[in-house]
C-alpha cells in the first residue's frame, strides 16, 4: 500500500513556466488537500477537495488551481510561476479531521 | 480568523521530559491534533483529543487540553534522539469540514 504519492520529488523552475505538481492517494479518502510548507509559517492550506468534482479555496490560493476528475488525483498546477512560490509543497488525504500526508514536493522558482 | 500558535524550538537532554506548548483561538474546534514531521518527509498523526477531554495519554505522549485558556500541550516522556523533529499542533476548523489549521511547528532537538 502506497498511500500518497507525489511527483516530482523536487524540481527548479523559471520564472513564467507553468508546472503540474501531482498527486495520487490509493486509500479512496473523499478529501483531498494541498498544503505549503514555509520556514516559520508552517503548513498553509493551498486549495482543498471534499469529494471527486468538487474543490475549494484554502488560505493562500492565488497563483494556483486544482482538478479533482476522479478520488485518487488531486493535481495542482502554476499557471505561471513565480519565485515566492517557491516552497515544500504537501498533499494530504483524509477523512474527519486525521490527514495522511505525502513526502513533498520541493519547488524552486529561479 | 482562526489562529494556532506554537514557539519555534525547543532543546532537551535525553531522557528528560519534552513539553511542546500551542495556544488556539476558535473553541469551537472538535478535535485537536499534533502531527511530527521527521526530516526530509511529510507529516504524521502523533495523536489527537476531542474538545471534551482535559487530558489524553499514550505511552510516553500525554496531551493537556485547557479549554479556558485555549492551550493545548503535548509531553514526551523520556525523550529520545529519534524524537527529535518538528512538531505541530493543528486545531479543526468549524463546520466539521475535515481542515484543518497548522501552528507554525516547534523544532525539538534531543542533545544526547
Amino acid at each position: 500500500i502506497a498511500g500518497i504519492t507525489q511527483a516530482p520529488t523536487s524540481q527548479i523552475l523559471a520564472a513564467g513556466r507553468r508546472m503540474t505538481l501531482r498527486c495520487t492517494q490509493d486509500m479512496r479518502h473523499n478529501a483531498m488537500y494541498w498544503y505549503r510548507q514555509d520556514l516559520g509559517l508552517g503548513l498553509r492550506l493551498i486549495h482543498y477537495s471534499n469529494t471527486a468534482g468538487t474543490t475549494g479555496k484554502g488560505e493562500v490560493p492565488d497563483g494556483y488551481s486544482v482538478s479533482r476528475a476522479n478520488t485518487d488525483d488531486f493535481p495542482l498546477t502554476l499557471a505561471s510561476a513565480v519565485p515566492s512560490q517557491t516552497s515544500v509543497y504537501f498533499c494530504a488525504s483524509g477523512e474527519y479531521g486525521e490527514q495522511f500526508f505525502g513526502p513533498g514536493t520541493r519547488l524552486t522558482v529561479l | 480568523g482562526e489562529d494556532v500558535e506554537q514557539s519555534l524550538f525547543l532543546s532537551v537532554r535525553e531522557g528528560d521530559s519534552s513539553v511542546i506548548n500551542c495556544t488556539y483561538t476558535d473553541s469551537s474546534s472538535t478535535y485537536l491534533y499534533w502531527y511530527k514531521q521527521e526530516p526530509g518527509a511529510g507529516l504524521q498523526l502523533l495523536t489527537y483529543i476531542f474538545s471534551n477531554m482535559d487530558m489524553k495519554q499514550d505511552q510516553r505522549l500525554t496531551v493537556l487540553l485547557n479549554k479556558k485558556d485555549k492551550h493545548l500541550s503535548l509531553r514526551i516522556a523520556d525523550t529520545q534522539t529519534g524524537d527529535s523533529a518538528i512538531y505541530f499542533c493543528a486545531e479543526s476548523m468549524p463546520g466539521n469540514t475535515g481542515k484543518l489549521i497548522f501552528g507554525q511547528g516547534t523544532t525539538l532537538q534531543v542533545k544526547p
